[in-house]
Order: C-alpha cells, then structure tokens, then sequence
C-alpha cells in the first residue's frame, strides 16, 4: 500500500529565509505526487502536482517541488518565506491508473518569525 | 467557476445522533470525496462517489455512509455519533473523468463536533 512520510510535524523560519519541507513517499512505482496547504479552519488548496516529466515542479505562491525517484522523494521548496505563507502543508500520493484516493501524510506545521 | 461548498460550516451533536453533511462540487465535476481530518490521524479517506456510484470507500465503520446524487452533489451520514467523530469533515471534487490524476479541489470543510 502507498504511504507518504513527513517527518518534520514543526519547523520555524524567519521571513525572507528559504524553506524546505520534506515528503518521503512508498509506492511500487512512480505516484502522483501533491503539495497542498490548509491555513487555519480552511480547507486544502492544492500549491503543485507531479505526474510525469520534468521532476522540477513550479507550483503557485512561489513554491517549487523536486521528484527524486532514486531517493523517494518530493520536498518543496520556496527561496523567501513570507508571513503569509504560515500554514501547515500536506503532501499526497496518488496511484496512476488504480484507487482514485489520495493518501496524505501528516502534515507539517510552518511558523514564520519576524 | 465557484468553489466546492459544503454545508453546514460548523456542527454541534450530541453522543448517539446522526448528522448529514452536504457537499456541492465544483461545476462539471462528477467525482468527491470526503475526507475526515483529525489531531491524531490527520487525513483519512472515507469513500469516493462518481456518477452516483460509491467507487472507493475507505477503512471506516458501517456508521458512515454517503450518496451522491444525479446533480453530484453529495452527502455524508454518520449515524449514531461517537465523541471520536468530532473532526474537520472535507469533501473534493475532481473533473470529469475523475481519474487519480486529476487535481482534487477540496472545500471549507465542515467542522463537527460530538459532545
């Protein structure tokens, strides 16, 4: 079964610092691969998708994603945090051609200091 | 295009009472999905809908349950309400063939609460 690992439930940036939140997904071959963030009592917007392709992603507000299929990998990335970007993010897997549901993993929480 | 809206926002029950929760896709769309979402299990799959068939449902007890009708609105039913269902109830919608790579858009949610 696919599973998504995040590893990181908290972290704390100062604004205008970079960012990376790592996702670990396992799957028998190459997901759909999602970022999506919810800010407090919202629902999930989706920030950028994988399906195939390139393996760098470029996703709204700035975001960017790399798929690294040797390391299992999908970690987002934005060069200069904002406050505004303080939510927590998700990433999912979905499986090409078969259960139509996505797998979240458990979310990490961004706080953005001044 | 509006949005996935679901109705209620937010819902205060007691032990022992049953809920439907509404959920209206996006305009075209015929796949949703509900989601439950809670502190300790964060995202959990409950069941898919496309074209009034329930396509996939998750590892949920009997209690909820879910339709989906020929507009593609959606509802969900939990049924005899435990303190353990207080969550945040998210529904999605997907496109027109519903396929798992079509982007999921999710609503508000809405916010239930079993006392």
């Amino acid at each position: 079964a696919q599973s998504v690992t995040q590893p990181d439930i908290h972290i704390t940036v100062s604004e205008g610092a970079s960012l990376e939140l790592r996702c670990n997904y396992s799957y028998g071959a190459t997901p759909y691969l999602f970022w999506y963030v919810q800010s407090p009592g919202q629902g999930l917007q989706l920030l950028l998708k994988y399906f195939s392709g390139d393996t760098l992603v470029q996703g709204i507000k700035g975001f960017e994603a790399e798929f690294k299929r040797s390391q299992s990998s999908f970690n987002l990335r934005k060069p200069s945090v904002h406050w505004s970007d303080a939510a927590e993010y998700f990433c999912a897997v979905g499986q090409p051609g078969g259960n139509e549901k996505l797998t979240f993993g458990t979310g990490t929480r961004l706080t953005i200091i001044p | 295009k509006a949005g996935v809206t679901q109705t209620p926002r937010y819902l205060i029950k007691t032990r022992g009472q049953q809920v439907t929760l509404s959920c209206s896709p996006i305009s075209g769309h015929r796949s949703v999905s509900w989601y439950q979402q809670t502190p300790g299990q964060g995202l959990q799959f409950l069941f898919e809908y496309f074209s009034e068939t329930q396509r996939n449902k998750g590892n949920f007890p009997g209690r909820f349950s879910g339709r989906q009708f020929s507009n593609s609105r959606s509802e969900m039913n939990v049924s005899t309400l435990e303190l353990g269902d207080s969550a945040l109830y998210l529904c999605a919608s997907r496109g027109t063939s519903g396929g798992a790579g079509e982007t999921q858009y999710f609503g508000p949610g809405t916010r239930l609460l079993v006392l």
